[in-house]
């Protein structure tokens, strides 16, 4: 079946960097957008940014360009978010997600990882 | 950027209600919205996408309406399972993505 598997808890410091992975299994992985969505403790989702694992464009939202780094390894099917500078409200479960459809336009989000928690705390 | 603006933020209801949750959009999105249901320290789920169409395997007490800046889904038979929080998430612009601060659904 589809599923995306992402890497273990986190905690850092802060301003330091850390690295989330989210291994994809049960299709194509170079055919369809993941994306990257973070939510802080109780509250919503926040759009991070998404890559093609095809070609490995990647394209951020505006309050993470800069800080935020997505990568691709299609050998082992797996995407990367690393983010940089952390600070206290870099605290949240960040989710891996994949397009609902193929190709790059724009779709539902279709399936999620199941979640990695960073902590960041001095 | 689109501003999506989900109402109620809260709602109490029983088991065997009808429910009614509104997303309005800051500018017209065609019908590229989607719900999402989400529980307590899980992934959220896609419910509904193309703002009406049902996800394969999603119960048929789950719907979705709209077009432009206004949307709802409806659950009309409220079951146990369905007390959650939901989300609604517009895809029109290509950059960036944006969601609706939730809705949490409680037991009345």
């Amino acid at each position: 079946q589809v599923q995306l598997v992402q890497s273990g808890a986190e905690v850092r410091k802060p301003g330091a960097s850390v690295k989330v992975s989210c291994k994809a299994s049960g299709y194509s992985f170079t055919d369809y957008y993941v994306h990257w969505v973070r939510q802080a403790p109780g509250q919503g989702l926040e759009w991070m940014g998404w890559i093609s694992p095809n070609s490995g464009v990647t394209n951020q939202a505006q309050r993470f360009q800069g800080r935020v780094t997505m990568t691709r390894d299609t050998s082992i099917g797996t995407v990367y978010m690393e983010l940089s500078s952390l600070s206290s409200d870099d605290t949240a479960v960040y989710f891996c997600a994949r397009d609902g459809e193929p190709s790059g336009n724009h779709y539902w989000f279709d399936p999620w990882g199941q979640g990695t928690l960073v902590t960041v705390s001095s | 950027d689109i501003q999506m603006t989900q109402s109620p933020s809260t709602l109490s209801a029983s088991v065997g209600d009808r429910v009614t949750i509104t997303c309005r959009a800051s500018q017209s999105i065609s019908r590229w919205l989607a719900w999402y249901q989400q529980k307590p320290g899980k992934a959220p789920k896609v419910l509904i996408y193309d703002a009406s169409t049902l996800e394969s395997g999603v119960p048929s007490r789950f719907s979705g309406s709209g077009s432009g800046t206004e949307f709802t889904l409806t659950i009309s038979s409220l079951r146990p399972d369905d007390f959650a929080t939901y989300y609604c998430q517009q895809y029109n612009s290509y950059s960036p993505y944006s969601f609706g601060q939730g809705t949490k659904l409680e037991i009345k």
